[in-house]
């Protein structure tokens, strides 16, 4: 299967503690985002990187959020310092931009965070 | 702007019924048009596409026009399975950057 993994799928964690995602896209996209969905509502956009620059954030994504792509391939989502509104699914998105792809994005499965 | 619109659920329909979700957006210009599907604890998987105004994007029974004139994308099935039970995302590409926008979701149920 070559498609967008993410990893962990769920996390629960306590108040205050640390957690990270990791994405590994589609291989040969250049293209990857990070959305954060909440229950009952649509994905909202949080980052996105072309290669491994991180060219687009969201007004979304407090300091205690951080993302990575160090080298163009996997990224990683990292939240400190938890907190329980913090609470939702994780997205990751990769797309190419080859005019052929249409500028059509895949997700993966996405990661559950619960903060207790 | 860069909203999109679409029909608020839930939505619920016995098995082969026909299924109509509708979908606007504003924009300038012409955004590429999209219909993601999300079965329960997963992630969303696109179900059609369209890029140009007239263009038809369908998948498992599943079609949506893309109306210029209208600004809409409207998803319709014309015989529901209990299968297509799922939450469904109407989704376009932006003016300008690189969020795709989404709307707020529909819930569909499909009962026997």
């Amino acid at each position: 299967d070559t498609g967008v993994s993410q990893d962990p799928r769920h996390k629960i964690t306590k108040r205050g503690q640390n957690v990270t995602f990791r994405c590994d896209p589609i291989s040969e996209h250049n293209r990857l985002y990070w959305y954060r969905q909440t229950l009952g509502q649509g994905p909202e956009f949080l980052t996105y990187f072309q290669n491994e620059a991180q060219l687009e954030k969201s007004r979304l994504l407090s300091d205690r959020f951080s993302a990575e792509r160090p080298k163009g391939s996997f990224s990683t989502l990292e939240i400190q310092r938890t907190e329980q509104g913090d609470s939702a699914m994780y997205l990751c998105a990769s797309s190419s931009n080859s005019i052929r792809s249409g500028n059509t994005i895949y997700f993966g499965e996405g990661s559950w965070l619960t903060v207790v | 702007g860069n909203s999109v619109t679409q029909m608020e659920g839930p939505v619920t329909l016995s098995e082969e019924a026909f299924l109509t979700i509708n979908c606007t957006y504003t924009a300038t210009g012409y955004p590429s048009l999209f219909w993601y599907v999300q079965y329960p604890g997963e992630g969303l998987q696109l179900l059609l596409k369209a890029t140009k105004a007239d263009d038809k994007g369908s998948n498992k029974g599943f079609e949506a026009t893309y109306r210029k004139e209208t600004t809409s994308f409207h998803l319709e099935k014309g015989s529901v399975q209990v299968s297509d039970s799922a939450v469904y995302f109407c989704a376009r590409t932006p003016n300008t950057g690189n969020q795709f926008y989404f709307g707020t979701g529909t819930s569909l149920t499909v009962i026997p």
